[in-house]
């Protein structure tokens, strides 16, 4: 079965330090890839979304992702973080075997020191 | 313009008891899908719809979890008998045509309690 592994839990970077947030997927094939963020009392909204073309992806709020096929990756990174940014990280896994749900990691807790 | 929308956005209930869970999604979006989060967990899958009927519905854990969306839009998940480990918090989420390359959009989820 396909899993998703995000194997950081919690990390913790200063303001203006930059970020990288691991995933890995386990899928024959490559799926969709998906990262999503949700913060406290909110629902969970897209950040960027990987199905083909270049492995360098840009998303919303500064993120972006590179899919490495040869170590089954999917990293989200940003430069330079803001407090704002401290939320829950999600990767996922989609479209795998013509399936429509979504397979998620466990989650990666971000906090941000002034 | 409005985004998926649940209720109630939370519910305390005596282990046992029936509840049902509403979700409505974003207007024109034919794909409807639920995840229940536990604490400390990323959201796993229950079902999707496709229109009014269930496409895929291999994530509901027994039979005492049922949903249905009748007219293609609202949706209501319903769990009987429920159980202290039914305690978590369950998301919807929307998307247009529920191709795998569809953006998911999720609601604000509704916290079940179960005691």
């Amino acid at each position: 079965a396909q899993s998703v592994t995000q194997p950081d839990i919690h990390i913790t970077v200063s303001e203006g330090a930059s970020l990288e947030l691991r995933c890995n997927y386990s899928y024959g094939a490559t799926p969709y890839l998906f990262w999503y963020v949700q913060s406290p009392g909110q629902g969970l909204q897209l950040l960027l979304k990987y199905f083909s073309g270049d492995t360098l992806v840009q998303g919303i709020k500064g993120f972006e992702a590179e899919f490495k096929r040869s170590q089954s990756s999917f990293n989200l990174r940003k430069p330079s973080v803001h407090w704002s940014d401290a939320a829950e990280y999600f990767c996922a896994v989609g479209g795998v075997q013509g399936a429509q749900k979504l397979v998620f990691g466990q989650g990666t807790r971000l906090t941000i020191n002034p | 313009g409005a985004g998926v929308s649940q209720t109630p956005s939370n519910k305390v209930t005596e282990k046992g008891k029936y509840v049902e869970l509403r979700c409505d999604p974003i207007s024109g979006h034919t794909a409807l899908y639920w995840y229940r989060q536990s604490l400390g967990q990323g959201p796993e899958f229950l079902i999707y719809f496709q229109g009014t009927g269930a496409a895929d519905d291999s994530g509901l854990p027994n039979d005492r979890f049922f949903a249905v969306r009748p007219e293609g839009s609202v949706s209501t998940l319903k769990i009987q008998r429920t159980e202290r480990g039914d305690s978590a918090v369950y998301l919807c989420a929307s998307s247009l045509a529920g191709t795998g390359t569809d953006t998911q959009y999720f609601g604000p989820g509704t916290r079940l309690t179960v005691l």
